[in-house]
């Protein structure tokens, strides 16, 4: 089975500052990984995602997330944080194996506070 | 403009009546998803299509149903057999149904059962 987990419900941090919302997952092969955003009472938003090769991806609006693949981790960061960056993020993965299904996380709240 | 539309944005029905959740992508993507999303609860995969006339079972597919009969329209019927209706519904699209991917969205519709 495949799972994924993000251990803060709410994560807090200054304008200007960087940010880092965390995400580690669980799969019994190698993991495809995505980063999604969600405005309220909007859909989500694809933000980036981690096929295979080079471990620090870059995606939409500044956002880039590494792969660790010893700490089964894929960390979502931004070097310096808006206010217009606050939302709800959301990890998801889907095992390499094929199986169809996407597992997402529970969602990180990101306030940025001017 | 591109993208996928569910309407109406909010619905109100009263318990024990089906009520019908319209999606429409103009993606040309082949696989479609419903969602349901409850708060601290993330994402939970209702049924998904890979191709005009065949859909699976997700993982709380008990009380709804849905039809796949164009490529572009993927309806969801809440009926009255699900035991707790009010959530907020999402709709996705991806261009295949392999495992890496993306998904997009809809924008969502909020249901409300009284």
């Amino acid at each position: 089975a495949q799972s994924v987990a993000q251990p803060e419900d709410q994560v807090n941090v200054a304008e200007g500052n960087p940010l880092t919302v965390k995400c580690t997952y669980s799969v019994s092969g190698n993991p495809y990984l995505f980063w999604y955003v969600q405005y309220p009472n909007r859909g989500l938003q694809f933000l980036l995602k981690y096929i295979t090769g080079d471990n620090l991806v870059k995606g939409s609006y500044g956002f880039e997330a590494e792969f660790n693949k010893s700490q089964t981790s894929f960390h979502l960061k931004k070097p310096s944080a808006l206010v217009s960056d606050s939302a709800l993020y959301f990890c998801a993965v889907r095992d390499q194996g094929g199986y169809q299904k996407v597992t997402f996380g529970t969602g990180t709240k990101l306030q940025v506070i001017p | 403009d591109g993208g996928i539309t569910q309407s109406p944005k909010y619905l109100f029905r009263k318990e024990g009546q089906n009520v019908t959740l319209s999606c429409e992508q103009n993606l040309n993507h082949d696989a479609m998803y419903w969602y349901r999303q409850d708060p601290g609860q993330g994402l939970r995969l209702i049924y998904y299509s890979q191709i005009v006339n065949d859909f699976q079972k997700g993982d709380i597919a008990e009380g709804y149903s849905v039809s796949r009969e164009k490529k572009e329209s993927f309806p969801l019927t809440v009926t009255s057999a699900q035991k707790n209706p009010t959530a907020f519904y999402l709709c996705a699209s991806s261009i295949g149904s392999d495992p890496f991917y993306e998904q997009y969205f809809g924008p969502g519709t909020r249901l409300t059962v009284t």
